[in-house]
C-alpha cells in the first residue's frame, strides 16, 4: 500500500467518549502533520512532528493529544470532545517539516462529537 | 481578516472555459502551495513555488512576489476539475508553518 492512509473514515462519537485516530504513511518521510478543517473555515494546522519528535502544538486544547510511536504512525487521541470538535481530521506528511517540501495528504476522519 | 484570501469564492464555469482562480496575501512568505480537495475530502497538492511560474499539464500557477498575488489557471476545463482550490503560504517570520486561505469551490459543468 502507498500514500497516507487514516483510519477510520468516519467516526461520530459522544462527548464522554475516548477514541482515537490513525494515520500511517508509506512514503519514508519524517514529517507528519494533524491538520482540522471545519465546515466554512480554513485548514488550521494542529500538530507537527519530526522524527517523532513533537515540533508545533498550534494552541490546540489537551482533549487532543497526538502521538507519534516512529516516523510513519501518527495517532490523535480524543476524549471529552465538545460538538464544535466536530470537522474533517486531515494527516499529512513530508520529507521536511518546514513548508517548503510537497505534503502528502490522506483521506481524513471525518468526526461528529454528539 | 484572513492573512491569505482567494477569489472568488465560488466559481461555475462550463466545460473549455479557461479558469483562473486568485490568492492575495498580506504578509512575508518564503513559499507558496497551491492544492486540491475533492469532495469526499482528499487534498493534493499541485504547485509549490517561490517564484515565477510553474505548468504541469493544463494548470498554471504564477506568483509575484512584489504584489503579493498568486493565480492558478486551468486551461480548457473539464467536468474532473470541479474541486475545492486551496492557496496556503508558509510564513517567512515566526514558526514555519503553512496558512491557508478559505479555499474557491470550482464547478465545470459540461
Amino acid at each position: 500500500e502507498t500514500g497516507v492512509t487514516q483510519t477510520p473514515r468516519h467516526l461520530v462519537m459522544g462527548m464522554t467518549n475516548k477514541k482515537s485516530l490513525k494515520c500511517e504513511q508509506h512514503l519514508g518521510h519524517n514529517a507528519m502533520y494533524w491538520y482540522k478543517q471545519s465546515a466554512k473555515k480554513p485548514l488550521e494546522l494542529m500538530f507537527v512532528y519530526n522524527f517523532k519528535e513533537q515540533t508545533e502544538n498550534n494552541s490546540v486544547p489537551s482533549r487532543f493529544s497526538p502521538e507519534c510511536p516512529n516516523s510513519s504512525h501518527l495517532f490523535l487521541h480524543l476524549h471529552t470532545l465538545q460538538p464544535e470538535d466536530s470537522a474533517l481530521y486531515l494527516c499529512a506528511s513530508s520529507q521536511v517539516p518546514d513548508g517548503t517540501d510537497t505534503q502528502y495528504f490522506g483521506p481524513g476522519t471525518r468526526l461528529t462529537v454528539l | 481578516k484572513n492573512e491569505v484570501e482567494q477569489s472568488p469564492q465560488n466559481l461555475t464555469a462550463q466545460e473549455g472555459e479557461f479558469i483562473t482562480i486568485n490568492c492575495s496575501y498580506s504578509v512575508g512568505i518564503s513559499a507558496l502551495h497551491w492544492l486540491q480537495q475533492h469532495p469526499g475530502g482528499g487534498i493534493v497538492s499541485l504547485f509549490m513555488l517561490s517564484s515565477g511560474k510553474k505548468k504541469h499539464g493544463r494548470l498554471i500557477a504564477t506568483i509575484n512576489i512584489q504584489e503579493k498575488h498568486s493565480s492558478l489557471h486551468i486551461t480548457a476545463s473539464h467536468p474532473r476539475d470541479s474541486a475545492v482550490y486551496i492557496c496556503a503560504v508558509l510564513l517567512i517570520q515566526g514558526a514555519q508553518k503553512l496558512v491557508f486561505g478559505q479555499g474557491t469551490r470550482l464547478t465545470i459543468n459540461p
